[in-house]
């Protein structure tokens, strides 16, 4: 059975600092691993997907995630954090190659400082 | 204007009484999800739907129904066997060849 965990329920950094959200799966095929994003009482919004290639890639809003196959991870990492960042973050992994279901982490809360 | 739409945004209802979730979406996405969001748990899959007037449970279903009956629309019902139905619902839907799901704003169901 797939499963994801995301370590870390709250981080706090100061606006300007580096982010990284820490994001392990466990799955026994070619996952196919997102990023979302979630402001409060909202929907989820995408920030980046992993399904093939380049191990890194790039999101929108300036995040970054890199898939890293022997550590079974997909943490996902921004430089420099800004105050409008602060919102919840699902890591979820699905199968490749078809429309399915996707299992979700349990969310990172990122809190920023000023 | 496209996208996913869900209705209302806050719903309250009584304890033992049915209560049915909108989803729409304009996207002509063939899949759709219902998710349910309870704090520190994630999403949980309630029920998905591939095509027209099919559907398969998630991995919390007990409680809940779907139909299916036209592409646009995936509505949830939560029934009163649902033991503990406050939560946030989340609708998603996948277009074919894209295995990235988009997800509509929520409806937060309060039972009181």
């Amino acid at each position: 059975a797939q499963s994801v965990t995301q370590p870390d329920i709250h981080i706090t950094v100061s606006e300007g600092a580096s982010l990284e959200l820490r994001c392990n799966y466990s799955y026994g095929a070619t996952p196919y691993l997102f990023w979302y994003v979630q402001s409060p009482g909202q929907g989820l919004q995408l920030l980046l997907k992993y399904f093939s290639g380049d191990t890194l890639v790039q999101g929108i809003k300036g995040f970054e995630a890199e898939f890293k196959r022997s550590q079974s991870s997909f943490n996902l990492r921004k430089p420099s954090v800004h105050w409008s960042d602060a919102a919840e973050y699902f890591c979820a992994v699905g199968a490749a190659g078809t429309a399915s279901k996707l299992t979700f982490g349990t969310g990172t809360r990122l809190q920023v400082t000023l | 204007d496209g996208g996913i739409t869900q209705s209302p945004k806050y719903l309250f209802r009584k304890e033992g009484q049915n209560v049915t979730l909108s989803c729409e979406q304009n996207l002509n996405h063939d899949a759709m999800y219902w998710y349910r969001q309870d704090p520190g748990q994630g999403l949980r899959l309630i029920y998905y739907s591939q095509i027209v007037n099919d559907f398969q449970k998630g991995d919390i279903a007990e409680g809940y129904s779907v139909s299916r009956e036209k592409k646009e629309s995936f509505p949830l019902t939560v029934t009163s066997a649902q033991k503990n139905p406050t939560a946030f619902y989340l609708c998603a839907t996948t277009g074919q060849g894209t295995d990235t799901q988009y997800f509509g704003p929520g409806t937060r169901l309060t039972v009181l």
